[in-house]
């Protein structure tokens, strides 16, 4: 079955670039009626949607991060990555990714990883 | 509206029926989805579309909606079922994804 895996440092300092990867296996990150996601949880908060990316490039971003965040994708390691830049404290958060099956008239995060914590400190 | 509103908290005694709502204007256009957190784990989706659950999700987790208001209801409330819950759907431009702010479920 498909599975994800989170990937980067732990640590970062602040002003920094955040940089997570992805790496989905058991399945094709090039299949049509999905596309990946990145969301994150600051420790003992909510969850919030960062963006997607469609293995055709295709990106969708929060709004209230879209300055700062770059989603990309390589195929041929079926992996899809987040780049934030000039990260605060305030981005510290438990990080996931997570498959989002979209068939057609409805959307559904089916399969998530297990997650990553990335702290921004100096 | 890129907004979903859910109660914080909601309680319920064990085997009753508990209902955990989601409000939103874009839930007139979108389907809402449901998520389960227990504490140091990833969600889990328990409910999408109209009304379906993943396999392995028990049948006393069921989903519907009217008008801007998508509700999780879950009939004969186990104890294992004590979690964050968490509505999620596009906003309004369709081009956008949001969470709801969660519920934090409670089985007396």
């Amino acid at each position: 079955q498909v599975q994800l895996q989170e990937s980067g440092p732990g640590l970062v300092k602040p002003s920094e670039t955040l940089s997570l990867t992805c790496t989905v296996s058991g399945g094709s990150i090039s299949s049509s009626s999905y596309y990946w996601g990145w969301i994150r949880q600051p420790p003992g908060k909510g969850l919030e949607w960062i963006g997607n990316i469609y293995y055709s490039e295709s990106t969708y971003y929060n709004p209230s991060l879209k300055s700062r965040v770059t989603i990309s994708v390589d195929t041929s390691k079926n992996q899809f990555s987040l780049k934030l830049s000039s990260v605060t404290a305030a981005d510290t958060a438990v990080f996931y990714c997570a498959r989002l099956w979209s068939p057609g008239g409805y959307d559904a995060f089916d399969i998530w990883g297990q997650g990553t914590m990335v702290t921004v400190s100096s | 509206s890129s907004e979903l509103t859910q109660d914080p908290a909601v309680s319920v005694a064990l085997g009753q029926t508990v209902r955990i709502t989601c409000q939103g204007d874009s839930l007139r256009s979108y389907y809402a989805t449901w998520y389960q957190q227990k504490p140091g784990q990833a969600p889990v989706l328990v409910i999408y579309g109209k009304n379906n659950r993943p396999s392995g999700i028990p049948d006393r987790f069921s989903g519907s909606s009217s008008g801007n208001t998508a509700s999780l209801t879950i009939t004969g409330a186990q104890a294992e079922d004590e979690a964050d819950y968490y509505c999620n759907s596009r906003d309004s431009s369709g081009n956008h994804w949001v969470f709801g702010g969660g519920t934090k479920l409670t089985v007396l």
